[in-house]
């Protein structure tokens, strides 16, 4: 079943940490993103990627990498975790051929202590 | 500056009832509008959808009406059910651009 793919689930790491959270789809999108989201607030897009070899930052900044080697693979990394971190981050896909725009995961929920 | 604003954080609705949940837009050239809905601890999944060329788009239960004069859309949902209880974001996309963007959320509760 094609489906978006994000691990873990939940995540609690102590500061200064590198860690690196996975999004993984199957249907063979192009277009893949990040989006951080707070409660209570809009999700913003920290990262996104037309193709492989291709990343972009989004319109918040995000201390964040990401890489697209494989077209079904957008893994992001912080290379040293700080409290502030502490969000939830969600990962979608899409091709835009579909009215339903993006195809999102689960989320990982993060917390940094 | 934000360019989607849902200024509703929370509304309750007696179930059976009608729920509208609205959303308001600063930018003129977004072309595509989409609602989605979020359980805790879950993604946001796609509920329905309207081109900037309609008014009005309807799927079962879930109508979105479009006033692109007053930069304004609305999603009406009826008859509320119990299972309608969830976060519920509005999104936009730019003419010519594959990215969204979402406004804040309103938390729909649907009581008994």
């Amino acid at each position: 079943e094609a489906d978006i793919y994000q691990t873990p689930r939940y995540l609690v790491i102590g500061t200064g940490k590198k860690i690196t959270l996975e999004c993984s789809q199957t249907m063979g999108h192009d277009k893949m993103y990040w989006y951080q989201q707070d409660p209570g607030m809009e999700l913003h897009l920290i990262h996104y990627s037309y193709g492989v070899n291709s990343t972009e930052k989004g319109d918040l900044s995000s201390e964040s990498t990401v890489s697209r080697i494989r077209t079904e693979h957008f893994p992001l990394t912080l290379e040293s975790a700080r409290p502030s971190h502490t969000s939830q981050y969600l990962c979608a896909s899409s091709d835009w051929t579909e009215s339903y725009g993006y195809t999102f995961g689960s989320g990982t929920r993060l917390t940094v202590v | 500056d934000q360019q989607v604003k849902q200024n509703s954080p929370s509304l309750s609705v007696q179930e059976g009832r009608i729920s509208i949940l609205n959303c308001d837009y600063t930018n003129s050239m977004f072309d595509y509008f989409l609602w989605y809905k979020k359980y805790p601890a879950e993604g946001p999944t796609f509920l329905i959808s309207i081109s900037s060329i309609k008014d009005k788009n309807e799927d079962g239960r879930f109508t979105v009406f479009l006033n692109k004069s007053a930069k304004h859309l609305s999603l009406h949902i009826v008859p509320s059910q119990p299972g309608d209880s969830a976060v519920y974001f509005c999104a936009a996309r730019e003419l010519g651009a594959q990215k969204l963007v979402f406004g804040q959320g309103t938390r729909l509760t649907i009581n008994p």
